[in-house]
């Protein structure tokens, strides 16, 4: 009965690699996120898809790549792993844009 | 663009006592959300307490109150009878009532609770 789940929760890779995040909700929110914290704790937004639609796209690099194939799923995909990729990735769902944030767990991603 | 402000990186409480957790934010706008979420060491993200700025009466959920003001843009969290799983970082987050639909969040308080 999990809201919002991410796998993996664990991701440890090497520079120059490229992995996905996979986040599912069962809530039925038509809105969903992405966002990072980094070492110092601070969260930033990186995207927000509203019924499959990209509607925030902040000043990501492009090496990271959002893909929506339905409203319960947002993948994230990140190409060419770098060392300050590493961070904790958050995946949240609110039922509308301006509703409350539900969270999953967050993927600790580890790049040596 | 708005901006959310937390001036307290640590704070330490007595188990049973009461803490206030500051915040402040800016915004041109007059409808908005405010949000304190929770983030213990296991790392979810756990929503306290949410405010909406049209309401005037200040939001509760059990030990947790804020005591919101709208002219000063401060939105404080007041934990009381604090207990020991109440240790974790609290994050402030505002979000706009239209069109930019993401959460700003400040930098967070760690809060630390003394049996």
């Amino acid at each position: 009965d999990t809201a919002v789940s991410q796998t993996p929760k664990y991701l440890v890779t090497q520079m120059g690699n490229d992995k996905s995040i996979k986040c599912e909700q069962n809530l039925g929110h038509d809105t969903m996120y992405w966002y990072k914290q980094d070492s110092k704790k601070f969260l930033k937004i990186m995207f927000s898809y509203n019924n499959k639609e990209l509607i925030i796209n902040e000043t990501v690099p492009n090496r990271f790549s959002p893909k929506s194939p339905d409203k319960a799923h947002l993948n994230l995909h990140i190409n060419s792993l770098e060392l300050g990729d590493s961070a904790v990735y958050f995946c949240a769902s609110s039922p509308t844009p301006v509703g409350t944030g539900f969270f999953g767990p967050g993927t600790r991603l580890t790049v040596t | 663009a708005q901006t959310v402000t937390q001036s307290q990186p640590e704070m330490s409480v007595q188990e049973a006592e009461t803490v206030t957790l500051s915040c402040t934010y800016d915004t041109s706008e007059s409808d908005y959300y405010l949000f304190w979420y929770k983030q213990p060491p296991s790392r979810q993200m756990i929503l306290v307490i949410r405010q909406e700025a049209y309401k005037q009466q200040n939001a509760t959920e059990n030990r947790f109150s804020v005591n919101f003001q709208k002219a000063a843009k401060s939105f404080s969290l007041k934990i009381s009878d604090s207990q020991l799983g109440d240790a974790a970082m609290y994050f402030c987050a505002y979000k706009s009532r239209f069109g930019n639909e993401k959460l700003t969040f400040g930098t967070g308080t760690r809060l630390t609770i003394i049996p």
